[in-house]
């Protein structure tokens, strides 16, 4: 199956740094790459899609400047989150999407849990 | 705007027994997904259901879509210890190449020796 990576799994960071998280399509390429937030115990929100070459669309209530998003390659988006805060703690996960009729779906990857101290 | 609610939301058997998981979505959906999340870790997909009446089963769980209803259901047989996490069902909306998920509040499974 479609092996989807997240890097780093785990980070901590001082407020009001910036934090990168990278995620990558390890063997397939991805013209389309979804970011989602869970905070604990709680479900996944969708934050916004990523698209190959262009820009990301952003769902309702998340903050495109803070949540700067970059797909420069069809195995590599980048989310990043700017001037972290302690409530931007949370559980981040990307997905990548494969297509094609009947196989339809989005491989999740292991997710990067920030910590804001 | 799309809502997908699971109930129950906590869920706390013994093996060897049968239970059943609800998730109802209010709005026409495309697919209906199955994932399970262990703690700490991201999501593993159980089942994609793509059309009224779909049912699928895969050991002890078993999946199946009413779109009329707007239902899917995931059935638990014969609960064993590793069936331990939590439930997720999402509902894709949006064509191919462009489907986004909306998921259910989740469904925390508890077996009990």
């Amino acid at each position: 199956g479609a092996v989807v990576s997240q890097h780093p799994s785990r980070v901590i960071c001082k407020s009001g740094t910036s934090v990168k998280i990278e995620c990558r399509s390890l063997d397939f390429q991805a013209t389309t790459m979804f970011w989602y937030r869970q905070f604990p115990k709680q479900s996944l929100m969708l934050m916004a899609t990523s698209n190959e070459g262009s820009k990301a669309t952003y769902e309702q209530g998340v903050e495109k400047d803070k949540f700067l998003i970059n797909h420069a390659s069809l195995t590599l988006s980048t989310l990043t989150v700017t001037s972290a805060h302690p409530e931007d703690s949370s559980f981040y996960i990307c997905s990548a999407y494969v297509g094609g009729e009947g196989t339809d779906t989005q491989y999740f990857g292991p997710g990067t849990r920030l910590t804001v101290l | 705007e799309l809502k997908v609610e699971q109930n129950p939301l906590f869920l706390s058997m013994q093996e060897g027994k049968n239970y059943t998981i609800y998730c109802n979505y209010s709005t026409t959906s495309d697919r209906l997904y199955w994932y399970r999340q262990d703690p700490g870790k991201s999501l593993e997909s159980l089942f994609v259901l793509l059309s009224n009446g779909a049912v699928k089963q895969e050991g002890r769980l078993m999946a199946s879509l009413d779109t009329k209803a707007r239902l899917s259901t995931l059935h638990i047989t014969a609960a064993v210890h590793d069936l331990s996490a939590t439930y997720f069902c999402a509902v894709g909306q949006g064509g191919f190449g462009n489907e986004k998920l909306t998921f259910g509040t989740g469904t925390r499974l508890t077996i009990i020796p």
